[in-house]
């Protein structure tokens, strides 16, 4: 089985700061998802890593892919009240297989932005 | 636009019900899956359905069953409710065309089992 560790598992923090979550597993994935959930929501798609070592960025979110895609880092530059959210890391397995796309999630990290 | 509906948002049932939580998608997906989400576990993978009729065991299958007559949904049925499933149970659907499609998710019904 397939596991993610997320760290943290909350982060308050005040408006205008910068942080990181990080997603690390021993495991080799295909591609890392990012989701962020809402409450009262279900988790929403912010972005996929596929490629060792890829960064995308989402406005003021940057995402990294591990180079041996086995870990996965979301920052947050200059934090605003609308990022408050949880964010959940996704791991796709190694295409092959009968995994029928199913994902493995970490803990998820609840950030709480302060205005 | 992708659309994932769950029949209740909020359901209270008492221990020993049979409860039935629905799951309709709009996408002409074949996976649907059901999770259930606690504070500090994630998504845990309840059962998954890679087709009509065909269904797999996720990571905690026990005490719950599931039913995919028809392509657009897919029902989690508790069989005998107990206070540990008190929880939010979250349905997702996905394209299975491509390794790395992401699963879209309903708004979750929150279940309380007293």
């Amino acid at each position: 089985t397939q596991l993610l560790e997320q760290s943290p598992q909350f982060l308050s923090i005040q408006e205008g700061e910068n942080l990181t979550v990080y997603c690390n597993s021993s495991s080799v994935f295909s591609s890392l998802q990012w989701y962020r959930q809402e409450p009262g929501e279900g988790p929403v798609l912010l972005v996929t890593v596929v490629t060792g070592g890829e960064v995308k960025k989402l406005k003021r979110l940057t995402f990294q892919f591990g180079d041996a895609r086995k870990d996965s880092s979301l920052h947050i530059t200059a934090a605003q009240p609308g990022d408050t959210g949880l964010y959940l890391c996704a791991g796709v397995p190694r295409a092959g297989g009968t995994s029928y796309g199913k994902l493995t999630f970490g803990q998820g990290t609840i950030l709480t932005v302060h205005p | 636009d992708v659309k994932v509906t769950q029949s209740s948002r909020y359901l209270v049932k008492r221990t020993g019900e049979k409860v039935f939580l629905e799951c309709v998608q709009d996408m002409d997906h074949e996976n649907m899956f059901w999770y259930r989400q606690d504070p500090g576990l994630g998504l845990r993978l309840i059962y998954f359905s890679y087709d009509v009729k065909m269904k797999e065991k996720g990571d905690i299958p026990e005490g719950y069953s599931v039913s995919r007559e028809k392509k657009e949904r897919f029902s989690l049925i508790l069989e005998s409710a107990s206070t540990n499933q008190t929880s939010m149970y979250l349905c997702a659907s996905r394209t299975p065309s491509v390794g790395n499609q992401p699963q879209h998710f309903g708004d979750g019904t929150r279940l309380s089992i007293l």
